[in-house]
């Protein structure tokens, strides 16, 4: 079965000090893994996501995110944190489409919260 | 990015009346959709996939006489909250993945339905 793990409920940074939110996953075949961020009272935006290929992704608003197999993480990073960063993020993991049509498992979700 | 919308953005409904909430995909074609209902600071646990002209595949646990999902067309589903009761009130999120295999990868989502039942 496939599972996202976000092992840290929050996660305080200085403005201007690099983040890191954590995932890991398990998943049985290739890992189609997404990052996602939720501003209050908002939906879900798209950050990035690791298909195949280089295991260091670019994605949106300067962040990106490295894809290690050995220790089957995709941790999410920036190396300047904004205040306007704080929100509530996401990792997840996209089950193959033969099987329920491609759905997204999330992990539970880690709030990042940047000060001045 | 492709852009998903959902109507309406607030809604409160009176206890055992009935409330539909739309999702549409504004440029692109959904050949899947997804419900999920989100309470407040959690992770969004899925209610059901949709595929446009056929029935919706609900999640374990999920009561698919209470939650109605209709995929009408490839740009719209509709999700119908029968007999509202004030524990249906939540956050509800749609998102579609869009139709071809170059764009199939990402699921984009709406920017979510609250719901409030009194």
């Amino acid at each position: 079965a496939q599972s996202v793990a976000q092992p840290e409920d929050q996660v305080n940074v200085a403005e201007g000090n690099p983040l890191t939110v954590k995932c890991t996953y398990s998943v049985s075949g290739n890992p189609y893994l997404f990052w996602y961020v939720q501003y209050p009272n908002r939906g879900l935006q798209f950050l990035l996501k690791y298909i195949t290929g280089d295991n260091l992704v670019k994605g949106s608003y300067g962040f990106e995110a490295e894809f290690n197999k050995s220790q089957t993480s995709f941790h999410l990073k920036k190396p300047s944190a904004l205040v306007s960063d704080s929100a509530l993020y996401f990792c997840a993991v996209r089950v193959p489409f033969y099987n329920q049509g491609g759905k997204l498992i999330f992990g539970q979700g880690t709030e990042l919260s940047v000060k001045p | 990015g492709a852009v998903v919308s959902q109507h309406p953005s607030r809604v409160i409904c009176k206890s055992g009346t009935s409330v539909k909430i739309e999702c549409r995909s504004l440029d692109f074609q959904a050949t899947t959709m997804f419900w999920y209902r989100q309470f407040p600071k959690k992770s969004l646990m899925l209610m059901a996939t949709s595929n446009e002209g056929s029935k919706a595949t609900y999640e374990q646990g999920v009561e698919k006489d209470k939650f109605l999902i209709n995929h009408a067309s490839l740009t719209l589903s509709t999700l119908t909250v029968t007999s509202a009761h004030p524990e249906d009130s939540s956050f509800y999120i749609c998102s579609a993945r869009a139709r071809g295999f170059l764009s199939g990868n990402t699921i984009y989502f709406g920017e979510g339905s609250w719901l409030t039942v009194v």
